[in-house]
């Protein structure tokens, strides 16, 4: 069935370094991804998207890399902040709806 | 502030009862989703409301049901109440509920049932 997976549910980095998030996702047939961030106590918080059209896009800090032949979809956090500490999801839709369909997060933990 | 207001913030209550959460989207947004997230399950879809009418459905029980008002506000309301059904519930809003649109989250409704 569908399903969208991360490979760590915990990371946790230096102050300053670069964070990757794995994701891996089971439907050939998604073609928009987004990348989730939930803070304790709040909903969770947009971050960047990616249509299955493109392979990277880039935010502040951000970047989004998506590759269709084996799956998998990458978060790359740059310069990695205290205030990046959350637990980061991604999800995707299948085209015609809007619902989306969310992993299972990982936590990334920020060490000072 | 994600423009998504969720009332309330905690709702306490026993076996058996019947509770209302309570959504106001972003204005401008016609499309309401709600999620359920708990700890062994994550974020689970629920149902979606475009303009007062439901567009998709998910992993929702016959117990749940909701509906999206005239005014676009929309309401889910969970009855004969399970300790299970403990969780946080989340609402969503977007413009007009298409593929390629970003959902936007409120704070969430975590209810506790004893």
């Amino acid at each position: 069935g569908e399903s969208v997976g991360l490979h760590l549910p915990t990371l946790s980095v230096q102050e300053g370094d670069n964070s990757i998030i794995n994701c891996a996702y089971s439907n050939s047939a998604s073609d928009y991804f987004i990348w989730y961030k939930q803070e304790s106590g709040k909903g969770p918080q947009f971050i960047i998207d990616i249509r299955s059209n493109m392979d990277k896009r880039q935010g502040q800090r951000v970047t989004v890399l998506l590759n269709k032949t084996v799956k998998h979809l990458s978060l790359q956090i740059a310069a990695t902040q205290p205030g990046d500490s959350a637990v980061y999801f991604c999800a995707e839709k299948i085209g015609g709806g809007g619902k989306l369909i969310f992993g299972q997060g990982t936590e990334l933990s920020v060490k000072p | 502030d994600s423009g998504v207001t969720q009332t309330p913030k905690h709702l306490i209550t026993a076996t058996g009862q019947r509770v209302t959460l309570r959504c106001s989207p972003r204005s401008g947004d016609l499309s309401v989703y709600w999620y359920q997230q708990s700890l062994d399950q994550g974020l689970q879809f629920l149902i979606q409301y475009y303009n007062g009418e439901e567009r998709a459905k998910g992993n929702i029980l016959e117990r749940f049901s909701a509906q999206q008002f005239p005014d676009l506000h929309s309401e889910l309301n969970l009855s004969s109440l399970e300790l299970g059904d403990s969780a946080l519930y989340f609402c969503a809003s977007s413009e007009s509920g298409t593929w390629n649109e970003k959902l936007f989250f409120g704070s969430g409704t975590q209810l506790s049932v004893l």
